[in-house]
């Protein structure tokens, strides 16, 4: 398996409050990608980022936001937790844009 | 607006069948497309399609692109069990990367 961790696996939160999820590669690869996936949506871009403390938005970015302050560490950051941000969220890598070849376990998000 | 529509979405077979899944696509300045299989966790990497009428292959798994009208398939020949997944298709644009909602394979022993 590509050396992708997600942390924490699972979390439970309160609507409302900050929540912050870690995903940490040892591939040394350039570009990293946060992903939702819900039913009958597939998975969705979040954000992304190309480089240290170089970040994009994705498809679905109101609402959270993001940052990469090392090669192998990208934070996503929920500032004020929502029931609609229940969800499944991956982490992923590539070495090259948007070729995504390797996810992460997924942490599973539920706002009460 | 660029969209991926998978069919179906889901299928349920029994050991030995053939399937075909398909994924149909509208996307700006097309650049590959990417079939993963999901099981319980993460997706893994199936195939990677960028021109048009070369086979991709992986034991009884094999895929195919059709750019002119916009589509993949993906077969799957003699299915086992272990073929029991989420298959997602996924079609990289210039800026953007698409992801099907997926067709969830059951087969039965």
């Amino acid at each position: 398996d590509a050396g992708i961790t997600q942390s924490p696996r699972h979390k439970v939160t309160e609507t409302g409050t900050p929540v912050t999820l870690r995903c940490h590669q040892t591939e040394n690869h350039r570009y990293m990608y946060w992903y939702r996936q819900d039913p009958g949506h597939g998975l969705r871009l979040i954000h992304y980022s190309y480089g240290v403390k170089d970040t994009d938005k994705g498809e679905v970015s109101d609402g959270y936001s993001v940052s990469r302050s090392k090669t192998e560490d990208f934070l996503l950051t929920l500032e004020s937790a929502t029931s609609s941000q229940t969800s499944v969220y991956f982490c992923a890598i590539s070495e090259e844009r948007q070729r995504v070849a390797f996810f992460g376990q997924g942490t599973r998000l539920t706002v009460v | 607006e660029d969209k991926v529509v998978q069919s179906p979405l889901s299928l349920v077979v029994h050991e030995g069948d053939t399937v075909t899944l398909n994924c149909s696509y509208e996307v700006t300045n097309f650049r590959s497309l990417l079939w993963y299989k999901q099981e319980k966790k993460a997706p893994t990497f199936l195939f990677m399609l960028t021109s048009s009428g070369i086979e991709k292959k992986s034991g009884r798994l094999s895929s195919i692109l059709d750019k002119k009208e916009l589509f993949s398939i993906l077969n799957i020949t003699a299915t086992q069990t272990g073929d029991s997944a989420v298959y997602l298709c996924a079609v990289e644009g210039y800026n953007d990367m698409r992801f099907g909602a997926g067709t969830r394979l059951t087969v039965k022993p």
